[in-house]
């Protein structure tokens, strides 16, 4: 089956630790995206990537950072520099950025303590 | 400048009930995408549909349907005859170029409750 997988589904940490989350597509797609969603609000975008060894900085990139070695895996790591950490968080990808629907992952929601 | 505005921020429906989930977009740009998402409670956002600029004809997949207007800026949802299942934050979006390379806009969206 084609998707995207996100794991771990929950993930806790303690204040002062980076923490990575994993995002895997296996839809062939060159654009994957990186949202952070607080309880009750819209999505807001961290990092994006257009095409393997390229990213680009959402609106709220500070504290994280990105990494696109492969076409498929397109991991975010949640620095220690990064305020409020604790959110849901969702990867998406899509054929292209301009004009294609984005697929999502079913989310890591990540609690800092 | 891009953006997608859902002014209705929850809604609330009886079983059955037809309910329409308001989208205004704004955009320079004349080739441009419009998509609805729905993000249940176990938080995954599902893709529902996706129309271009050139294609203001509506469209009907079972009880939803989808009325895209480029005189007003809108691209309506609505879904008729209600179910429980259909509760879940429902989210509008827009693809248009921009120079600043972020090309997707969401809304905020719209929680939707269906009453049993």
């Amino acid at each position: 089956d084609g998707g995207i997988t996100q794991s771990p589904k929950y993930l806790f940490r303690k204040e002062g630790q980076n923490v990575t989350l994993s995002c895997e597509q296996n839809l062939n797609h060159d654009a994957m995206y990186w949202y952070r969603q607080d309880p009750g609000q819209g999505l807001r975008l961290i990092y994006y990537s257009q095409i393997v060894n390229d990213f680009q900085k959402g609106d709220i990139a500070e504290g994280y950072s990105v990494s696109r070695e492969k076409k498929e895996s397109f991991p975010l790591t949640v620095t220690s520099a990064q305020k409020n950490p604790t959110a849901f968080y969702l990867c998406a990808s899509s054929m292209r950025t301009w004009g294609h629907e984005q697929y999502f992952g079913p989310g890591t929601r990540l609690t800092v303590t | 400048a891009q953006k997608v505005t859902q002014a209705q921020t929850e809604i609330s429906v009886v079983e059955k009930e037809d309910v329409t989930l308001d989208c205004v977009y704004e955009t320079r740009d004349t080739t441009y995408y419009l998509f609805w998402y729905k993000q249940p409670p176990s938080g995954e956002l599902v893709f529902l549909i996706r129309r271009n600029s050139f294609d203001e004809q509506n469209e009907i997949s079972g009880r939803y349907s989808w009325n895209f207007q480029k005189s007003t800026s809108s691209f309506n949802f609505t879904i008729t005859a209600s179910q429980v299942v259909d509760s879940a934050v429902y989210f509008c979006a827009l693809s248009a170029y921009d120079i600043t390379g972020n090309q997707f806009y969401f809304g905020t969206g719209t929680s939707l409750t269906v009453i049993p």
